[in-house]
């Protein structure tokens, strides 16, 4: 069955260093790839997407790589401030059947002063 | 615009008791989205309509209705509450087109006891 994990529920990182999440996904061919960003009691919203065939995609201090070869994808935020803490969700949409998002568990990331 | 607006934000329901959970959009979206969220579970897809008229099933429809009469208007219904349908629900909304990010509501709280 198809499924997604993120690397693990909670992440603690100092401020000023870099956030490594991991996204890994079996069973599953996806067209492309979205990370979100939800805050306690909030909908997620929208932050990248990175498509098959890219290898790497920035915005400001996030960096998003993906590897189909390793089913993997991982979300960086470098020089990591504590208004980065937020849970982070990888969402994969498919080639086919594409009117569906299938969603990651989310990691909880905190950044610590 | 408003974006997403789901309606209410909170719910105490009993066992048995039925309720709709509202959900509109102003962005003229077609796509449009109910998930779920239960602590460290991530977003469960329920239901999805790809345009008025047209709904079809997600991972866990059961016990959830939904229609779609209108492109705005994407309500679901809870027959019959029980009390594993406790959890976060979140509407969504995206265009057709790739890359077709989401746009999500602030979610509504139920809780049936």
């Amino acid at each position: 069955s198809q499924k997604i994990e993120q690397n693990s529920e909670a992440l603690n990182i100092q401020e000023g260093k870099t956030a490594t999440l991991t996204c890994n996904y079996t069973n599953y061919s996806p067209a492309y790839l979205q990370w979100y960003r939800q805050d306690p009691g909030r909908g997620p919203v929208f932050l990248l997407l990175i498509r098959e065939n890219e290898k790497e995609k920035r915005k400001e201090r996030l960096k998003v790589t993906f590897d189909t070869t390793l089913k993997q994808s991982l979300f960086h935020i470098t020089a990591s401030q504590p208004a980065d803490s937020a849970t982070y969700l990888c969402a994969l949409i498919s080639n086919f059947g594409n009117e569906k998002l299938t969603f990651g568990t989310g990691t909880r990331l905190t950044i610590i002063p | 615009n408003a974006g997403v607006t789901q309606t209410p934000k909170f719910r105490i329901l009993k066992i048995g008791q039925s309720m709709t959970l509202q959900c509109t959009q102003d962005m003229n979206h077609n796509y449009m989205y109910w998930y779920r969220q239960d602590p460290g579970m991530g977003l469960k897809l329920i239901y999805y309509s790809v345009g008025a008229g047209i709904t079809d099933k997600g991972e866990v429809p059961n016990g959830y209705n939904v229609s779609r009469s209108t492109t705005e208007d994407f309500p679901l219904r809870l027959e019959l509450a029980a009390p594993s349908q406790t959890s976060v629900y979140f509407c969504a909304s995206r265009t057709q087109g790739f890359p077709g990010e989401l746009f999500f509501g602030e979610g509504s709280r139920l809780t049936v006891l």
